[in-house]
C-alpha cells in the first residue's frame, strides 16, 4: 500500500522569503501526486497535481512542485511567500487502481511572520 | 470549474438525534465521492467511498449503521449521522473524484452534538 510522509509538522517563514515543504511517498510505481491547502475551518483546495510528463508542475497561487523519482519526493515550493499563504498543507498520493482514493500525509502547518 | 458544496456548514444538535449533511458537485458529474472526518490539528480520516447507484464502501472501524451514506445521483451524496452523540462532534468533509484521482473538496460541515 502507498504511504506519504511530510517530515515537517510546522514551518515558519518570513513574508517574502522562499518556501519549500517536503513530501516523500512510498509506492512501487509512479503514483499520482497532489498538494492541497486548507485554510482554518475550510475544506481543502487543490494546489497542483502530477500524473505524468514534465516533472516540474505549476499550480495556483504561484506554487510549484517537482517530482523526483529517485528520491520518491514531491516537494512544494514558492519563491516568495505572502501572509495569506499561512495555512495547512497536505501532500497526497493516488493510485490509479485504488478506486480514486488518495492517501494523505499528516500535513504541515505554515506560519508566515510579518 | 470543479466546485463542490456542502450543506449545512455548521450544525448543533441534541444527543440522540440524527443529522443529514449534503454534498453536491455543482458543475460536474461525480461518480465517486468521499466522506472524511477531521479532528483538530489532524489529517483527514477517510470514512467511506460513495459510488452513485451502489452501496457505499466503508473504511475499517467506521460503523455503517451509524454513518449512513446515500449517493442517489451523479451530483449529490448525503451523510446521515444517526443517533448522534458528543463523540461524533467533528468536522466532516466531502470530496468528489476527478479523472486523475484528484479530489475536489467541499467546504466542510462542523457538527456539534450537545
Amino acid at each position: 500500500a502507498q504511504s506519504v510522509t511530510q517530515p515537517d509538522i510546522h514551518i515558519t517563514v518570513s513574508e517574502g522569503a522562499s518556501l519549500e515543504l517536503r513530501c516523500n511517498y512510498s509506492y512501487g510505481a509512479t503514483p499520482y501526486l497532489f498538494w492541497y491547502v486548507q485554510s482554518p475551518g475550510q475544506g481543502l483546495q487543490l494546489l497542483l497535481k502530477y500524473f505524468s510528463g514534465d516533472t516540474l508542475v505549476q499550480g495556483i497561487k504561484g506554487f510549484e512542485a517537482e517530482f523526483k523519482r529517485s528520491q520518491s519526493s514531491f516537494n512544494l515550493r514558492k519563491p516568495s511567500v505572502h501572509w495569506s499563504d499561512a495555512a495547512e498543507y497536505f501532500c497526497a498520493v493516488g493510485v490509479p487502481s485504488n478506486a480514486g482514493k488518495s492517501t494523505f500525509g499528516d500535513g504541515t502547518t505554515l506560519t508566515v511572520k510579518p | 470549474g470543479a466546485v463542490v458544496s456542502q450543506h449545512p456548514s455548521w450544525v448543533i444538535c441534541k444527543s440522540g438525534t440524527s443529522v443529514k449533511i449534503e454534498c453536491r458537485s455543482l458543475d460536474f458529474q461525480a461518480t465517486t465521492m468521499f466522506w472524511y472526518r477531521q479532528f483538530p490539528k489532524q489529517s483527514l480520516m477517510l470514512m467511506a467511498t460513495s459510488n452513485e447507484g451502489s452501496k457505499a464502501t466503508y473504511e475499517q472501524g467506521v460503523e455503517k449503521d451509524k454513518f449512513l451514506i446515500n449517493h442517489a445521483s451523479l451530483t449529490l451524496s448525503t451523510l446521515t449521522v444517526t443517533s448522534a452523540h458528543p463523540e461524533d462532534s467533528s468536522f466532516y468533509i466531502c470530496s468528489a473524484s476527478g479523472p486523475y484521482n484528484e479530489q475536489f473538496f467541499g467546504p466542510g460541515t462542523r457538527l456539534t452534538v450537545l
